[in-house]
């Protein structure tokens, strides 16, 4: 079974400022696919970025960026000039290769600060 | 474009009633997927189909639980008889094709509770 670690329970960040959420995974797959998604207090659950295990990249989207480090098994999220609608549960998935079931960890809650 | 719609919203009913939760995914979308989120166990993934037949159902918790996808476009994941330990916030999710590069996208989700 694939395990999703968030260590980061809560965080506060300033508005403007930038902020890391991070996510470590096991598997033994050579192959997979990692997901970060948003959850406002409103609860939908929004799609943010995607990487892939063979991206020689990191995935950027927008104000998100994905520090990816594969021999460390982490994917990092993070979300520059940090916004007031920013605040929410951010989620860090694995899909395997070829496989259907996203792994979720446990979430990471941050509030921006004005 | 619409996202996944998912109805209602919000669902409050006594124990032992039967409750239906439904679901429209993405036109297109030939994988829906259901989730249920606890606090005390997370994002779980109850079944997932694939052109309107179940692949895996090894999520559901219990018989009470069954879902069905007559067409491409509408799902529903019953619960008879409900009991208080099934309130949750269910989730249905689609996407294009399953595989570990596919995001699935989620509807805003259903908050059941069961008194």
């Amino acid at each position: 079974a694939q395990k999703i670690t968030q260590t980061q329970p809560g965080m506060f960040v300033q508005e403007k400022e930038a902020v890391t959420l991070d996510c470590t995974y096991d598997t033994s797959d050579p192959s997979y696919g990692l997901f970060w998604y948003k959850q406002p207090s409103s609860g939908e659950m929004i799609f943010l970025i995607y990487q892939g295990s063979y991206d020689q990249q990191n995935a950027t989207e927008g104000r998100y960026s994905l520090n990816f480090q594969k021999a460390r098994k982490s994917a990092n999220l993070v979300i520059s000039a940090s916004q007031l609608g920013d605040s929410a549960m951010y989620f860090c998935a694995m899909a395997p290769n070829n496989d259907y079931k996203l792994s979720f960890g446990a979430g990471t809650t941050v509030t921006v600060r004005a | 474009d619409a996202g996944v719609i998912q109805s209602p919203r919000h669902e409050v009913t006594e124990m032992g009633q039967e409750v239906t939760l439904r679901c429209k995914p993405i036109s297109g979308h030939d994988y829906l997927f259901w989730y249920r989120q606890t606090m005390m166990r997370g994002l779980e993934l109850l079944i997932y189909f694939n052109n309107n037949v179940p692949i895996d159902d090894s999520g559901m918790p219990e018989d009470r639980f069954s879902a069905k996808m007559p067409n491409a476009s509408f799902s529903t994941l019953k619960i008879q008889p409900s009991e208080p330990r099934d309130s949750a916030v269910y989730f249905c999710a689609s996407s294009f094709t399953a595989g570990n590069n596919q995001p699935q996208h989620f509807g805003d989700g259903t908050r059941l509770s069961i008194l």
